[in-house]
C-alpha cells in the first residue's frame, strides 16, 4: 500500500518571503499522479498544482510550484512570494494507479503554513 | 467554490438519531466519494462510487451507508453512531480518464452526542 508522509506539522513564513513544504511517498508504482491540497479555516479543500509521475518537468501555477524527484520519492510544494491568504493546511496526495474507474487518494497528516506579517 | 455542495453544514445528533448527509457535484464529474477527517489523522476514503456503482467500501462500520442514486448525488445514512465518529464529512467528485483531480465540497461537521 503507498504511503504518504509529511515530516512538517508546522511551518511559519513571512508575507513576501518563499517557504517549501515536503513530502515524501512510497510506492512500487511507475505511473501516478501527485497532488497538493489546501484547506483554509473555511475547510474547503482546494487543489493547488498537479504532477503527473510521467513527466520530468515540474509543475507550476502561478505562485506556487513542485520539485519533483521521482527516484527519491520526493514531491515538495514551494510557495513564493508568500501572501497571508496562503495561511492553510497543506496536504499532500498520491493517486494510485486503479483497476476501476475512480481515483483512490492517499493524503498525508498535512502541514500547517503561517504566514506573519 | 459551488462546483461540489454539501448540506448541511453543521450536525449535531444522538446516538440513536438516524440522519443522512447530503453531497451535490455541478461539474458533470463521473466519481463520487466519501472521507472522514478528524483531528490529526490523515482523511480516510470510506466509499467511493464510479457511474453510480460502488466501488470502495474501506472496512467502515455498518452505521454509515452510502447511496449514489445518480452521478450527481451522494448521500450518507447514518444511524446509531457512536462519539468517536465526531468528525468533519467531505465528499469529492472527480472525472475520471480526463483529469483525475477530485473536487471537494465545504463539508459537514459531524458531532454525535
Amino acid at each position: 500500500a503507498q504511503t504518504v508522509t509529511q515530516s512538517q506539522p508546522e511551518m511559519s513564513v513571512q508575507e513576501a518571503e518563499t517557504v517549501t513544504l515536503s513530502c515524501t511517498y512510497d510506492t512500487s508504482e511507475s505511473d501516478y499522479y501527485l497532488f497538493w491540497y489546501k484547506q483554509p479555516p473555511s475547510r474547503q479543500m482546494i487543489l493547488v498544482i498537479r504532477q503527473e509521475a510521467y513527466k520530468q518537468q515540474n509543475a507550476t501555477e502561478n505562485r506556487f510550484s513542485v520539485n519533483f524527484q521521482k527516484a527519491a520519492k520526493s514531491f515538495s510544494l514551494k510557495i513564493s512570494d508568500s501572501q497571508l491568504g496562503d495561511a492553510a493546511m497543506y496536504f499532500c496526495a498520491y493517486r494510485s494507479t486503479y483497476t476501476g474507474t475512480a481515483s483512490k487518494l492517499t493524503f498525508g497528516t498535512g502541514t500547517r503554513l503561517q504566514v506573519t506579517l | 467554490e459551488t462546483g461540489v455542495t454539501q448540506t448541511p453544514r453543521h450536525l449535531v445528533m444522538g446516538m440513536t438519531n438516524k440522519k443522512s448527509l447530503k453531497c451535490e457535484q455541478h461539474l458533470g464529474h463521473n466519481a463520487m466519494y466519501w472521507y472522514k477527517q478528524s483531528a490529526k489523522k490523515p482523511l480516510e476514503l470510506m466509499f467511493v462510487y464510479s457511474l453510480e456503482e460502488r466501488v470502495e467500501n474501506n472496512s467502515v462500520p455498518s452505521r454509515f451507508s452510502p447511496e449514489c442514486p445518480n452521478s450527481s448525488h451522494l448521500f450518507l445514512h447514518l444511524h446509531t453512531l457512536q462519539p468517536e465518529d465526531s468528525a468533519l464529512y467531505l465528499c469529492a467528485s472527480s472525472q475520471e480518464r480526463i483529469s483525475y483531480e477530485q473536487y471537494f465540497g465545504p463539508g459537514t461537521r459531524l458531532t454525535v452526542t
